[in-house]
């Protein structure tokens, strides 16, 4: 039973197009993350919600846009896709926002735009 | 703002031997810090962490890490590497402010030879 799943998988689609990637924790956390992954490995925080509501925002393109509609759930929108938001995309959650808890990661979406 | 930095890109071990993964971090506040590897296609799996206590921290797969704040480090070690131990690895540290994000550092590259 996976405790932070992703979906797709796998996301190949041309420049310009929308695309959503999906995200489902049953750990019952309270907070959910969105991370990208570039090519080099490097990790950077885009988003995180604390029970629907939105506590961390960087400075990601408004062609972005997270949604939570409950607490188990944080989707992302792209817009216009562009080459460069080629990059593998991770869901994770935390039990808090406190600054003891680890992440459960999920198991990363592979997005390529052609 | 916290920050860590992961000295070596790739680290290279003869199967046996002993892994040591560099970390060294930066917080003006007493920092949390947290191990995760990463095996090819996957996400990322929380090794250990360091909160508060007990300095050497046992984490899973026979990893240890020691909190060492004289010389703003988080080490890991491995007394005898495995060939599954092969992966990337990362280091992060969160900390107060911000969100409490999870910020990692740039990952260090395992392998492991026959």
């Amino acid at each position: 039973d996976t405790a932070v799943s992703q979906t797709p998988k796998y996301l190949v689609t041309q420049m310009g197009n929308d695309k959503s990637i999906k995200c489902e924790q049953n750990l019952g956390h309270d907070t959910m993350y969105w991370y990208k992954q570039d090519s080099k490995k490097f990790l950077k925080i885009m988003f995180s919600y604390n029970n629907k509501e939105l506590i961390i925002n960087e400075t990601v393109p408004n062609r972005f846009s997270p949604k939570s509609p409950d607490k188990a759930h944080l989707n992302l929108h792209i817009n216009s896709l562009e080459l460069g938001d080629s990059a593998v995309y991770f869901c994770a959650s935390s039990p808090r926002t406190g600054v003891g808890y680890g992440y459960t990661f999920g198991s990363g979406t592979r997005l390529t735009v052609v | 703002a916290q920050s860590v930095t992961q000295l070596g890109s790739h680290v290279s071990v003869s199967e046996g031997a002993l892994v040591l993964l560099r970390c060294n971090y930066s917080s003006s506040v007493p920092p949390y810090l947290f191990w995760y590897v990463q095996y090819p296609n996957q996400g990322l799996q929380l090794l250990l962490k360091y909160t508060t206590g007990a300095t050497l921290v046992k984490g899973i797969n026979g990893f240890e890490a020691e909190f060492k704040k004289s010389e703003t480090s988080f080490h890991l070690t491995k007394p005898s590497a495995h060939m599954s131990d092969a992966a990337e690895y990362f280091c992060a540290v969160r900390g107060a402010g911000g969100g409490n994000k999870l910020t990692f550092g740039t990952g260090t590259q395992l392998k492991v030879e026959l």
